[in-house]
């Protein structure tokens, strides 16, 4: 079965720290996996997307990791601020790429 | 910057009433997307369509949910009658036709749906 698991669940982090969002899946065959970040109330965000060969992917303080052996993905996020409190949610395609699995997202909050 | 357009915003209810969603694509995208989202979750694709043909639609429950792209422009979800299950998020996307693998879906802000 074709699944996207992401952990944690939820997070809280002070302001300026660093952290890290897990993504493990299932989906197969692979084609490209996305992060995408939605504030609460709005529509997802395209934050990275990357193909069965990149293995780390940045966009400003997020950089996305991918190990395509193990089928794991993660999310760094680097010196947070008040603005990155939103889900973010790891999608994953196969076949020709627009047939998408989504996660159920993990919830962050930083705290000033 | 283009983007996705939905409307109305939020939406309220009662059960077995009927409601409609209207999402407007960025112009020029051939593929269009609804997509359910309850809370806390991640959204789960009820139709696909490619210009005006329903390319997905697996998992749209066809004895209460319809959806339609009459020109292949924009598009309108509508469930009848509303139960109260169907609370969630309405997202629609929308993706250019280039035949890359890449291709990244644009979201539109949603329409938030409570049934009573």
């Amino acid at each position: 079965k074709n699944q996207v698991e992401q952990s944690p669940q939820s997070l809280i982090i002070l302001e300026g720290k660093n952290c890290t969002l897990q993504c493990n899946y299932t989906v197969s065959p692979f084609s490209n996996l996305r992060w995408y970040k939605q504030d609460t109330g709005r529509g997802p965000v395209s934050l990275t997307i990357m193909t069965f060969s990149e293995n780390t992917k940045s966009n400003g303080r997020y950089t996305a990791t991918l190990d395509a052996d193990t089928k794991q993905s993660s999310l760094h996020i680097t010196a947070s601020q008040l603005s990155d409190s939103a889900s973010y949610i790891c999608v994953v395609s196969r076949n020709a790429g627009n047939m998408l699995t989504f996660g159920g997202g993990t919830r962050l909050m930083v705290k000033p | 910057e283009a983007e996705v357009a939905q409307s109305p915003r939020y939406k309220i209810t009662e059960k077995s009433q009927a409601v409609a969603f209207w999402c407007d694509p960025i112009s020029g995208h051939a593929t269009l997307y609804w997509y359910r989202q309850i809370l806390g979750q991640g959204p789960e694709l009820l139709v696909q369509f490619q210009d005006e043909s329903v390319v997905d639609d697996s998992q749209l429950p066809k004895d209460r949910f319809s959806a339609e792209r009459l020109k292949g422009v924009d598009s309108t979800l509508k469930i009848q009658p509303a139960e109260l299950g169907d609370s969630a998020m309405y997202l629609c996307a929308s993706s250019p036709r280039t035949g890359r693998t890449q291709e990244t879906q644009y979201f539109g802000p949603g329409t938030r749906l409570l049934v009573l």
